[in-house]
């Protein structure tokens, strides 16, 4: 079965440091990767997505992630936050075809909290 | 364009009502998907529709149903509604085929009291 790790419920970062958030997943397949940020009482907002390619992966809002096949990881990161930042980041898995009979699976969410 | 909208935003029902929620996808978006999302917790996939019929079906009781229209707009229906069910329900829109992410829209957030 597939599922999604999210280690680290709550982060604070100081506003202008870096950021990394860590997601692991395990997937019977080729995996297709994304990141989610919902703000309270939101939709989703799609960060950026792996599907296939280079590795490290470039996303909205000066976010990147990078594939680590050998470690089933997909972690995300910023140079430097901002307060707006500050939100709930959601890693997801999806099978390949990017649709289907399993549809996507979270992981329990990281709360970001950004110190002035 | 317009996104993937909701409606109702938010709604309150009575343990054992039943409810009807609605969504329209992205124009050219013919798949559709829904996740319930309880408070604290990330999206847990439902059912996802493309061209009118059921793609998949997650782990929920037979209570919650839905159905896609010509058009392309979804409905999904719960009832018999439990204490259990308030979450915040999520509808996503994507083109079919590789490569394409999920488009969320804003949610209804449903309280059964």
């Amino acid at each position: 079965a597939q599922s999604v790790t999210q280690p680290d419920i709550h982060i604070t970062v100081s506003e202008g440091a870096s950021l990394e958030l860590r997601c692991n997943y395990s997937y019977g397949a080729t995996p297709y990767l994304f990141w989610y940020v919902q703000s309270p009482g939101q939709g989703l907002q799609l960060l950026l997505k792996y599907f296939s390619g280079d590795t490290l992966v470039q996303g909205i809002k000066g976010f990147e992630a990078e594939f680590k096949r050998s470690q089933s990881s997909f972690n995300l990161r910023k140079p430097s936050v901002h307060w707006s930042d500050a939100a709930e980041y959601f890693c997801a898995v999806g099978p390949y075809s990017g649709g289907g009979a399993d549809g996507l699976t979270f992981g329990k969410g990281t709360h970001l909290i950004i110190q002035p | 364009d317009a996104g993937v909208t909701q409606s109702p935003t938010h709604l309150i029902k009575t343990r054992g009502q039943q409810v009807t929620l609605r969504c329209s996808p992205i124009s050219g978006h013919k798949s559709v998907s829904w996740y319930q999302q309880v408070l604290g917790q990330g999206p847990q996939f439902i059912f996802q529709y493309y061209e009118k019929e059921e793609r998949g079906r997650g782990n929920f009781p037979d209570r919650f149903s839905a159905r896609q229209f010509p058009n392309y707009s979804s409905e999904l229906n719960v009832n018999a509604l439990l204490l259990g069910d308030s979450a915040l329900y999520l509808c996503a829109s994507s083109l079919e085929g590789q490569g394409h992410g999920y488009t969320f829209g804003s949610g209804t957030r449903l309280t059964v009291v």
